[in-house]
């Protein structure tokens, strides 16, 4: 089955500055790739996804890379403010199995005004 | 906010109490799910309804019995659970097509402490 490793597991950054979490993916067949954040206290909420036709895709100050050949993702925030600051989750979805969505380990990201 | 409803928001439980959580959401989604999830860890998988009916059990003991009693609603039915059964249950639901798009929308959870 789909496994997905997440790096790193924890994240700080000055406020303004940029923050990337890595992902990678082991099913080729995968091809649709949500990030989550997950607020404290909150349930994890889709913000940005991408799937396997699309190379990059960009909404405001965060955007989604995906390297199909690599089997790499990538979520890149810019600009970043205290309210980034939440646990990250990348996920893999294969056609094959539209109901399991495979999480990564995760990504705390601390954004330090 | 969130357009799934969890209720309750915590629940502490013996490990000789019934009691249930419930779910509902009113976007028209026809998969329902319940995930578990431990602190510092991502949502673990635990069953899917699609249409209604059970379409995932990911190997889930027994004493947790999910019920679908109709689109809008999912309840997880908690029995003689253990003190590591104490996690946040998430639901969540998502739109089906020729299958389910894969785009989750989650609950706040509920909370569960088992003593």
């Amino acid at each position: 089955g789909e496994n997905v490793e997440q790096h790193p597991s924890t994240l700080s950054v000055q406020e303004g500055d940029s923050a990337v979490i890595k992902c990678t993916y082991s099913d080729s067949a995968s091809n649709y790739f949500p990030w989550y954040k997950q607020e404290l206290g909150k349930g994890p909420q889709l913000i940005i996804d991408i799937r396997s036709n699309v190379g990059e895709k960009k909404d405001q100050r965060i955007a989604v890379t995906l390297n199909k050949t690599a089997k790499h993702f990538s979520l890149h925030i810019t600009e970043t403010q205290p309210e980034d600051s939440a646990v990250y989750f990348c996920a893999a979805v294969s056609p094959t199995s539209y109901d399991k969505v495979i999480f990564g380990p995760g990504t705390s990201l601390s954004v330090i005004p | 906010d969130t357009e799934v409803t969890q209720t309750p928001k915590h629940l502490v439980m013996g490990m000789t109490n019934k009691k249930s959580l419930k779910c509902e959401q009113h976007m028209g989604h026809r998969a329902m799910y319940w995930y578990k999830q431990k602190a510092k860890k991502p949502p673990e998988l635990m069953f899917v309804y699609s249409y209604e009916k059970l379409s995932i059990n990911e190997s889930v003991p027994s004493r947790f019995s999910p019920e679908c009693p109709n689109s809008s609603l999912l309840n997880l039915h908690l029995h003689a659970l253990q003190p590591e059964d104490s996690a946040l249950y998430l639901c969540a639901s998502s739109q089906v097509r020729d299958r389910a798009t894969g785009e989750l929308f989650f609950g706040e959870g509920s909370r569960l402490t088992v003593l």
